[in-house]
């Protein structure tokens, strides 16, 4: 297994400002992911990010809004842009593991997004 | 449309009282059907991953069943260390994607 942190835990923030949410493993890791848990819904994934190139984004997420670098393999970051409260949720990576059965994905501990 | 539909919402058991949880699905190709605990502040725990309809996996007081169409996960004499959300997930075939598809939960509280 791997150890998945995330960077912050929480924060609350203003409407129309930006947070950069950081995610970071401590082994090396196939793919990495980037969920969000709205209240009361299903976990949705946002996109995959890609080591050295754009992110590959689901429909209704659009990089514009949700920016994606994964420099390398153990580390990611998501940018939740001009943020409203409706982005309100908890923002989520995970990762499939080297050398593991490639589908199965780890989660981080989330990120919990307040926007007032 | 891919879906996963688990039910019920919330169950609530006394301590030592086995039952089950469903989740049913309907996806364009099953590739892996998983299940996830979440306890609440913290991220989805790795359980299990179910690849083809017959196929069992157990672990200590949790056993999951897969058939065609949805997935059992069946808790025997739970304790109430056992209290949380569990999460069902598919993945589908087709296209290099690895989404997981996830229902909104089951809230098992157990109690003493």
């Amino acid at each position: 297994s791997a150890v998945i942190s995330q960077k912050p835990s929480r924060d609350i923030c203003q409407r129309g400002t930006s947070l950069t949410i950081q995610c970071q493993v401590d082994s090396q890791v196939t793919m990495m992911f980037w969920y969000r848990q709205q209240p009361g819904q299903s976990l949705t994934l946002i996109a995959t990010a890609n080591q050295g190139s754009e992110a590959t984004y689901e429909s209704g997420f659009v990089i514009d809004k949700f920016p994606i670098s994964r420099p390398n393999l153990t580390f990611s970051t998501l940018t939740v842009s001009n943020m409203s409260p409706e982005d309100s949720s908890i923002y989520l990576c995970s990762v499939s593991l080297a050398g593991g059965p490639y589908n199965e994905q780890f989660f981080g501990p989330g990120t919990r997004l307040t926007v007032l | 449309e891919d879906q996963v539909t688990q039910s019920p919402e919330a169950l609530r058991l006394q301590e030592g009282e086995s039952s089950s949880l469903n989740c049913s699905y309907t996806v364009s190709g099953l590739r892996g059907l998983f299940w996830y605990r979440q306890d609440p502040g913290k991220g989805p725990e790795f359980l299990f991953t179910l690849y083809s309809a017959g196929e069992e996996k157990e672990k200590e007081r949790l056993k999951a069943t897969l058939t065609k169409k949805e997935s059992f996960l069946h808790i025997t004499a739970p304790k109430p260390e056992d209290s949380a959300t569990y999460l069902c997930a598919v993945q589908a075939g087709g296209g290099a994607t690895n989404k997981l598809i996830f229902g909104t939960g089951t809230l098992l509280a157990v109690q003493p």
